[in-house]
């Protein structure tokens, strides 16, 4: 399965931008970036996912390296309910399979 | 809420035994995933299944097994449980056609504590 390297946690303030940096070097062509966070005892969360282009829905937006060795997920307005853990990952047909492999994630804290 | 509906929700039972979860996926989806998260472990992929087949394995142990039935919804069978098997078990579903493009939607999940 395609790495992934993310910070182990970050600190941001409510109401301000944030910045969740995502290396992927090994990337394939036919890769795409996923990216899910998981609160406490829930189940992991869809945030948003892209192949080349940079994305937005109404939770964040994605912004992919030309090369697509990296990415960054961006929150436009964090808030206390952004606090999570983040993942990113690379997503590929592989076996007939195109399941989800988790990494370690990045814990991210929202101070008041 | 995700559409994913896993039941039940908690669970305690003796080691030795046996017990079975199950999932709904949500309406339409055809591939059905199960993962294991223990606090040591981290979210581990077990198994996949797309339209009733067997799709993909991953660190599922032989005393586990899981189908999915005409209907989409799969169940998780686990026995001769062992302490060790306490986690949260979290069921996923995702799109009529299976791409890597497609988004996964993940249950609540089922908390079983083995004593």
């Amino acid at each position: 399965d395609a790495k992934t390297t993310q910070p182990n946690s970050m600190e941001s303030n409510e109401e301000e931008p944030v910045h969740l940096p995502c290396n992927h070097s090994t990337i394939s062509g036919t890769d795409y970036i996923h990216w899910y966070r998981q609160l406490p005892s829930q189940g992991p969360e869809y945030v948003i996912h892209g192949l080349t282009s940079n994305v937005n829905n109404r939770m964040a937006s994605l912004a992919i390296a030309e090369d697509r060795k990296s990415s960054t997920l961006i929150l436009h307005r964090a808030t206390l309910r952004d606090a999570a853990v983040y993942y990113c990952i690379l997503r590929r047909t592989q076996g007939g399979s195109e399941k989800l492999v988790f990494g370690k994630g990045m814990k991210l804290t929202v101070n008041p | 809420d995700s559409g994913v509906t896993q039941t039940p929700k908690h669970l305690i039972t003796a080691t030795g035994q046996r017990v079975t979860l199950r999932c709904s996926p949500r309406s339409g989806d055809l591939s059905v995933y199960w993962y294991q998260q223990s606090l040591d472990q981290g979210l581990q992929f077990l198994i996949q299944y797309y339209n009733g087949e067997e799709r993909a394995k991953g660190n599922i142990l032989e005393r586990f097994s899981a189908q999915q039935f005409p209907d989409l919804h799969s169940e998780l069978n686990l026995s001769s449980l062992e302490l060790g098997d306490s986690a949260l078990y979290f069921c996923a579903s995702s799109g009529k056609t299976a791409h890597s493009g497609n988004t996964i939607y993940f249950g609540e999940g089922s908390w079983l504590t083995v004593v």
